[in-house]
């Protein structure tokens, strides 16, 4: 199994909004709604933002939403803040009990 | 809140065995519908899962390592074990244990670096 592709960066101002994607295959991400993302700050471990493609985990901010078209998962982050600065990775199901993880997206505000 | 944390030696040589440790607080090991993972972020890169192991003991692994990975669990002593065999210097990375109720991973441990040098 392959790694999800995401772009490695992404930036925005103070207020902005920033768009992740994550794209797999039909046999991932367009097969199942297991999608997750998760935040990592630096030398932090990675905390759940967004399961089940959409759904938010009690306590994170609903500045943070998911979406799915086809293939390609989304994760959308309004009101960007200074702590929102951190790496991003998607994940998918990948059927027959394996799990894949996104290449991570660096986001940056400006 | 379920609580994870890693432990095990921090430097391991290449071709032998790496083991490690996840101890948990605040849940049990043994309660239905859970998963416990492995998973690895290699220096200043991506995640890759290692596989997980239902409260059943039924172990999953990622097709890539299957061959070298064995995931363990000790109800009484609420931890789950790692081992890979056969380490090389791609093994380094750092080491994380993570709680699923689903197929999502709900908490992590802080990590644990394992590096494999001579």
């Amino acid at each position: 199994q392959s790694a999800l592709t995401q772009p490695p960066s992404a930036s925005g101002s103070p207020g902005q909004s920033v768009t992740i994607s994550c794209t797999g295959t039909s046999s991932d991400v367009g097969g199942y709604k297991y999608v997750s993302w998760y935040q990592q700050h630096p030398g932090k471990a990675p905390k759940l933002m967004i399961y089940e493609v959409t759904r938010r985990p009690s306590g994170v901010p609903d500045r943070f939403s998911g979406s799915k078209s086809g293939n390609t998962a989304s994760l959308t982050v309004s009101g960007l803040q200074a702590e929102d600065e951190a790496d991003y990775y998607c994940g998918s199901y990948a059927g027959s009990n394996n799990f894949v993880f996104g290449t991570g997206t660096k986001v940056t505000v400006l | 809140q379920v609580r994870l944390k890693e432990s095990g030696p921090g430097l391991v040589t290449p071709s032998q065995t790496l083991s490690l440790t996840c101890t948990v607080a605040g849940g049990s090991t043994s309660s239905g519908g859970y998963y416990w993972s492995w998973i690895r972020q290699h220096p200043g890169t991506g995640l890759e899962w290692i596989g997980y192991i239902y409260y059943s003991g039924t172990t999953y692994y990622n097709p890539s390592l299957k061959s070298r990975v064995t995931i363990s669990l000790d109800t009484s002593k609420k931890q789950i074990s790692l081992k890979l065999i056969s380490v090389t210097v791609a093994d380094t990375a750092v080491y994380y244990c993570a709680f699923s109720p689903g197929y999502n991973f709900d908490y992590w441990g802080q990590g644990t670096l394992v590096t494999v040098s001579s």
